[in-house]
């Protein structure tokens, strides 16, 4: 089982809150990432990053922000919430390894996620 | 443009019978394909990963092929258990960055009847 941890894992809150959500790993991984999803559809990147002072835009546009000071932690903030920002933010962190067939792949681990809900 | 396609996008079994799950993708440079596993209202676990030369991986009851000259995946579950029941994805990655950028399908809805 992955060591990645998200909280809160549910939040509802009111339109123009400013919110963080925190996602930390105790593997040691370089590289880390945050996903929405909706249900039933696939996930979206949103935010990523190679290491420590390394953030970059995703697929998605948001409207959140991030960042990486310490390698195990990536927190995610919206400075105002808006209804439109209902959704299930995952967290995911990868290590960079060698298959048995001789291939290097780029494994993710996800965390539990957050489910978030903007009144 | 790089997709990935599931089917069924929903599917009912009973406790103890077989199913397979299907994965098209348009994906190019393809670097890898994954299956992962989402219950409901957690994170995706993956289950088997394949590169290009590899055709078939298995884990436990869980069983990946893949073809890359038709661009397809299956999944196969054996004698299904209820904890089966789960949203299962297909996700590839292309080779066309150091990022290794990953497409991901919607998913398959499987559940599990006793």
């Amino acid at each position: 089982e992955a060591d990645i941890y998200q909280t809160p894992r549910y939040l509802v809150i009111g339109t123009g809150k400013k919110i963080t959500l925190e996602c930390s790993q105790t593997m040691g991984h370089d590289k880390m990432y945050w996903y929405q999803q909706d249900p039933g559809m696939e996930l979206h990147l949103i935010h990523y990053s190679y290491g420590v002072n390394s953030t970059e835009k995703g697929d998605l546009s948001s409207e959140s922000t991030v960042s990486r000071i310490r390698t195990e932690h990536f927190p995610l903030t919206l400075e105002s919430a808006r209804p439109s920002h209902t959704s299930q933010y995952l967290c995911a962190s990868s290590e960079l390894r060698s298959e048995t067939s001789g291939g290097r792949t780029d494994t993710q681990y996800f965390g539990p996620g957050t489910r978030l809900t903007v009144l | 443009k790089n997709q990935v396609e599931q089917s069924p996008q929903s599917l009912i079994i009973l406790e103890g019978k077989n199913c397979t799950l299907q994965c098209n993708y348009t994906v190019s440079p393809f670097s890898n394909l994954r299956w992962y596993k989402q219950d409901t209202g957690r994170g995706p676990v993956s289950l088997t990963i394949m590169t290009f030369s590899e055709n078939t991986k298995s884990n436990g009851r869980y069983t990946a092929t893949l073809d890359a000259d038709t661009k397809q995946s299956s999944l196969h579950i054996t004698a299904s258990q209820l904890s089966d029941s789960a949203s299962y994805i297909c996700v590839v990655s292309d080779r066309g960055s150091t990022l290794g950028r990953l497409y991901f399908g919607r998913g398959t809805q499987l559940t599990v009847w006793p």
